[in-house]
């Protein structure tokens, strides 16, 4: 079965310090792995697509990086505005749909 | 652009009622996907529609919940005899797609979602 675990569940930094949250998934043929910001009450925006081992992408002070197992997202300095629900998704190479299967987030707050 | 419009942002029913959660996609966007959110919880998928069809309904827990498009556009999803554990904020997205046969490879854009509380 197609599974995204995302550590930690929350994360607590204060302005500056730099951190990375993870995403270990386990999926039948990785067609794309996803990363969305969600503040509250508001629904997920995307941030990045990624879909080879070794590839990644940057915006601002955030870089995600992927593997054949799992997908990190580096903080660098981060600021109080990157506060948010950060969430990661699979696509399947099997899907003929394209639907996105979720991890259950990471919680930011960061402290000014 | 305008972005995947919901409505109504927050709906509170009673118990046993039905209730009726809209979605207008971006224009020109043919898949549709209609997600669930649960205190706590990831993203559930419930349903995509590719056009007016719905090829994968997997993710509808009962036959309580339905759902249709019109004119490969708006999509209306249904919850009959409302539940609480049906509480929850219900999301819609869509996506462009390309190519025959279908790229999958373009993110989903999501909307701001329905909060629904049954109480």
């Amino acid at each position: 079965e197609d599974q995204v675990t995302q550590s930690p569940e929350a994360l607590r930094l204060q302005e500056g310090e730099s951190s990375s949250l993870n995403c270990s998934y386990t999926v039948s043929g990785l067609r794309g792995l996803f990363w969305y910001r969600q503040d509250p009450g508001k629904g997920p925006e995307f941030l990045f697509t990624l879909y080879s081992a070794g590839e990644e992408k940057e915006k601002e002070r955030l870089k995600a990086t992927l593997t054949k197992k799992e997908s990190f997202l580096h903080i660098t300095a981060p600021k109080p505005e990157d506060s948010a629900t950060y969430l990661c998704a699979v696509q399947a190479r099997s899907s003929n749909t394209g639907k996105l299967i979720f991890g259950q987030g990471t919680t930011l707050q960061v402290k000014p | 652009g305008a972005g995947v419009s919901q409505s109504p942002s927050n709906k509170v029913t009673e118990k046993g009622k039905d209730v009726e959660l809209r979605c207008d996609p971006i224009s020109g966007h043919t898949a549709l996907y209609w997600y669930r959110q649960s205190l706590g919880q990831g993203l559930e998928f419930l349903i995509y529609f590719q056009g007016n069809s719905a090829p994968d309904k997997s993710g509808l827990p009962s036959d309580r919940f339905s759902a249709e498009r019109t004119g490969g556009s708006v999509s209306t999803l249904t919850i009959q005899r409302t539940q609480q554990e049906d509480s929850a904020v219900y999301l819609c997205a869509s996506s462009s797609l390309v190519g025959e046969p279908i790229v999958f490879n373009s993110p989903l854009h999501f909307g701001n979602g329905t909060r629904l509380t049954v109480t």
